[in-house]
């Protein structure tokens, strides 16, 4: 059963830089699958980022693109996350997911983990 | 830009009680497999219940289902349980450009 875990800063300044890593277990970030982030503001409904594949191509959200990079490390099995230039608006839990067995939906999730941007 | 409208925002029902949630795209779309339905108790990531409109993922009591076509999508709860009551969300993938687009959620609260 593949397994997730997000890990990083849980607070990040204004103008700043969130970073954030998935840890697989249980399964290869190298197999033919999609991997993605998502995030949810407090209190508020899921906004997907972005995704990529085992060959390292991407996809983003058009409202995110021009500040979002997501990136793997086939050496640790693990995925990253990259958002610059933050605001406030940006606090959110972030999770990482992998697509489902028969593709189009999100059928493995990590627990996700809070980032909040604030001086 | 495709917009996925969840009715209604809140459903309050007792356990046993059959519940009825809607999900509409303001694009239809053809290929069925790209509508999916999640589950999310609070404090916890979500859950995939079904996948490609109608198909329960791995573990999904059968007493949810799905159905729907072009623009209008339901899921329905036969008969609650008391673990049933939580947010739910749909969510599309458009090819065009790839990505996944979520409803807003209906929050399904005890009565």
């Amino acid at each position: 059963q593949v397994q997730l875990q997000e890990s990083g800063p849980g607070l990040v300044k204004p103008s700043g830089t969130l970073s954030l890593t998935c840890a697989v277990s249980g399964g290869s970030i190298s197999n033919d699958n999609w991997w993605s982030w998502v995030r949810q503001p407090p209190g508020k409904g899921l906004e997907w980022i972005g995704e990529i594949y085992h060959s390292g191509s991407t996809n983003y959200n058009p409202s995110l693109k021009s500040r979002v990079t997501i990136s793997m490390d086939k050496s640790k099995n693990q995925l990253s996350l990259v958002l610059s230039s933050v605001t406030a608006a940006d606090t959110a839990v972030y999770l990482c997911a992998r697509e489902g067995d028969h593709g189009y939906s999100l059928g493995y999730w990590g627990q996700g983990t809070l980032v909040t941007v604030s001086s | 830009e495709i917009v996925l409208t969840q009715s209604p925002g809140t459903l309050s029902l007792s356990p046993g009680d059959r519940a009825t949630l809607s999900c509409r795209t303001s694009q239809s779309f053809s290929d069925s497999r790209h509508l999916a339905w999640y589950q999310q108790i609070p404090g916890q990531a979500p859950r995939l219940l079904m996948y490609a409109v109608s198909n329960r993922a791995t573990g999904i009591p059968d007493r949810f289902s799905g159905s729907g076509s072009g623009t209008d999508f339901t899921l329905t709860i036969s008969r609650l349980e008391p673990e049933d009551f939580a947010v739910y969300y749909c969510q599309q993938y458009d090819r065009s450009p790839p990505r996944y687009i979520f409803g807003q959620g209906t929050s399904l609260e005890i009565k």
